[in-house]
């Protein structure tokens, strides 16, 4: 089965460690993004990436680092400079950007909580 | 500025039928996207909307209005696992980044 798995699915963390979240995909979709979710507001890009090796800031960059060396995955690290990272983080992909508006279909999310 | 609005929570009954607004001011607009997320779980697709008008499929229907910047999104003959959060998105023609509405809270009742 196609899909997008994001793991794991509750993460814990002590204030001042880095933290790396899995996302893969085996949809062959160009395009991943990562996004977080918290009470009451819309989703917040992070990072997107378009292509392998290349990927962009969102709105809420700041504390957070992406890499893209494969077309199926992309993982997160949440750094100790974010200051708020107790979310919900939602890892998605689509088929492309290039000039079209491609459904995103997202993973199951992963819950983190600083300590 | 950009901007979503979505009610922040309604409730309907069984078997009825709801209609969840969302209005929008955007710098462009190269489509609207509704999902449908149930609580801790992945926002699910439901329906993209470019052009004016009414989409239907199945239970769940979606309309357009650029002029206004205003969509909605029909449920019909509601069921209970229709209980979920109803997600509002926007493209805009810059960069084809999705700007999100906060969503709508459904709660159904027996």
């Amino acid at each position: 089965d196609g899909g997008i798995t994001q793991s794991p699915k509750y993460l814990f963390r002590k204030e001042g460690q880095n933290v790396t979240l899995s996302c893969e995909q085996n949809l062959n979709h160009d395009a991943m993004y990562w996004y977080r979710q918290d009470p009451g507001q819309g989703l917040r890009l992070i990072y997107y990436s378009q292509i392998v090796n290349d990927f962009q800031k969102g709105d809420i960059a700041e504390g957070y680092s992406v890499s893209r060396e494969k077309k199926e995955s992309f993982p997160l690290t949440v750094t100790s400079a974010q200051k708020n990272p107790t979310a919900f983080y939602l890892c998605a992909s689509s088929i492309s950007t290039g000039g079209l508006t491609d459904t995103q279909y997202f993973g199951p999310g992963t819950r983190l909580t600083v300590l | 500025g950009q901007n979503i609005d979505q009610p922040t929570e309604m409730t309907a009954t069984e078997g009825a039928i709801v209609q969840i607004n969302c209005t929008y001011q955007t710098s462009g607009f190269n489509g609207l996207f509704w999902y449908q997320q149930h609580a801790g779980e992945a926002p699910t697709f439901l329906s993209y909307n470019v052009l004016d008008g009414l989409e239907e499929k199945g239970r769940f229907s979606s309309f357009l209005s650029r002029s206004k910047g205003y969509s909605y999104l029909l449920l019909k003959e509601l069921q209970m696992k229709d209980s979920a959060s109803y997600l509002c998105a926007v493209v805009e023609n810059s960069n084809y980044q999705l700007i999100w509405g906060a969503g709508t809270k459904l709660i159904i009742k027996p």
